[in-house]
């Protein structure tokens, strides 16, 4: 089971790049790798996925070494409303009936002003 | 389109009480889970659901029980409740896995 470690929590200053890293080092061939975002008393928001290299939406970027050992994502020019919890979330093909999603601990992320 | 819904938002039972949990998409996603959340961790899945008529088991299955009898509803079931059942339960759909999954607002459940 591809079990993910992220760090517990994060500060940073609204304007500036933050990047949360996720480890998933028995990560299995059909796993895709997504990052959630949670705000306190909601569900999990989606923000990313990808296989490998790099993939890029309208509010993220998600780098993937060739080892897809480890899982960068990236928040361009974060606000006060990015103040969140931020999962890492490998798996979920469900290929095959032993196929599971593992969340992370998740990374709590606080925005200075 | 109101997404994922869940009904009920609270409860409280007591040790040994039953209750089913219900989850509602109209996205006419194929996938739903079922996940809950202990204070300070993160999500675990207890049952999820490829299709109309199946289930499978997540990560922490045990004292949970499943039908998904309909493509839109997703029922979780609590036969017998145990303190440690005590938790937030979120349900989540997806058109297809992996991919994104919509949560519902969570339903707070407290076992005494």
């Amino acid at each position: 089971l591809a079990k993910t470690t992220q760090p517990i929590s994060m500060d940073s200053y609204e304007g500036q790049e933050v990047n949360i890293t996720c480890s998933h080092n028995n990560i299995a061939t059909n796993d895709y790798i997504t990052w959630y975002q949670q705000f306190p008393s909601q569900g999990p928001r989606f923000i990313i996925q990808g296989y490998k290299t790099k993939v890029t939406n309208e509010v993220a970027s998600l780098f993937i070494p060739a080892d897809r050992k480890s899982s960068t994502l990236s928040l361009p020019r974060v606000s006060l409303s990015d103040t969140a919890v931020y999962y890492c979330l490998v798996g979920g093909s469900f290929r095959n009936r032993d196929d599971k999603i593992i969340f992370g601990k998740g990374t709590r992320l606080h925005i200075l002003p | 389109n109101a997404g994922v819904t869940q009904t009920p938002k609270f409860r409280v039972l007591k040790t040994g009480q039953s209750m089913t949990l219900l989850c509602a998409q109209d996205m006419n996603h194929e996938y739903m889970y079922w996940y809950r959340q202990d204070p300070g961790m993160g999500l675990r899945l207890i049952h999820y659901s490829v299709g109309e008529g199946t289930t499978a088991k997540g990560e922490v299955p045990d004292g949970y029980n499943v039908s998904r009898l309909k493509k839109q509803n997703f029922l979780l079931g609590l036969e017998s409740a145990a303190p440690s059942q005590t938790s937030v339960y979120f349900c989540a759909s997806s058109y297809q896995s992996p991919g994104e999954q919509y949560f519902g607002p969570g339903t707070r459940l407290t076992v005494t």
